[in-house]
């Protein structure tokens, strides 16, 4: 069954706004992770967070985890034309099960 | 060096036909993947090695059948091919001992006419 599964399913925003996305998981994790894929290529791992962790930064990404509602948001602020691809967030049991993404669009 | 690579990276052909995808991690990870990205983005894995050995194995057709010569390589050979299968597909690998982060090749995209 389908573990991970982003809220919204598109977002498109003006460059130097933040984007927020989230994440929704169905069972109990170890720790919660986050995907970019830009058009045509492979997913890229962006951030990791472990259960016991509520909020973790790397660079322009924030991440926070609510094992309690079993929710994650990403936060990428002042965002690029760059940042434009889809995210997934991803609970990695044996099969590290993705959901179908958040396609942003940064429009410049 | 890429880390994990596949190809070839498109493949276009015929209903009935078969086909192969090859995929190399030179990352020296103990498990490789199989994933599948139909239109809607949706990835759903297919199959996973584990030092050549499969231990997953989701509900998938009969026709797909991985091999793992050793723990660097997965292929994929698709027999019979059907206009649903046409999809990327994208190899995998990571070292479950460590964080889980799962490395991806480019993905390779069918096409089946």
């Amino acid at each position: 069954s389908q573990q991970g599964e982003e809220d919204p399913q598109a977002l498109s925003i003006q460059e130097g706004e933040n984007a927020t996305m989230n994440c929704s998981y169905k069972t109990s994790i170890n720790n919660l992770q986050w995907y970019r894929q830009n058009s045509g290529r492979g997913l890229v791992h962006l951030i990791l967070i472990r259960s016991n962790e509520r909020e973790k930064h790397s660079g322009r990404l924030r991440v926070t985890l609510d094992t309690s509602k079993k929710s994650s948001s990403l936060l990428i602020t002042a965002s690029r034309a760059a940042d434009t691809a889809s995210y997934f967030c991803a609970t990695p049991h044996e099969k590290l099960t993705f959901g179908t993404g958040t396609r942003l669009t940064i429009i410049p | 060096d890429t880390a994990v690579s596949q190809t070839p990276k498109y493949l276009v052909t015929q209903m009935g036909n078969d086909k192969s995808i090859k995929c190399e991690q030179n990352l020296g990870h103990d498990t490789m993947y199989w994933y599948k990205q139909d239109s809607k983005k949706f990835l759903k894995i297919m199959f996973s090695y584990n030092n050549k050995e499969l231990i997953i194995n989701e509900t998938v057709p009969n026709r797909f059948s991985p091999k793992s010569p050793d723990k660097a390589h997965l292929n994929l050979h698709i027999n019979s091919l059907e206009l649903g299968d046409s999809a990327v597909y994208f190899c995998a690998s990571r070292d479950l001992g460590h964080t889980g982060e799962l490395f991806f090749g480019e993905g390779s995209r069918l096409t089946v006419l």
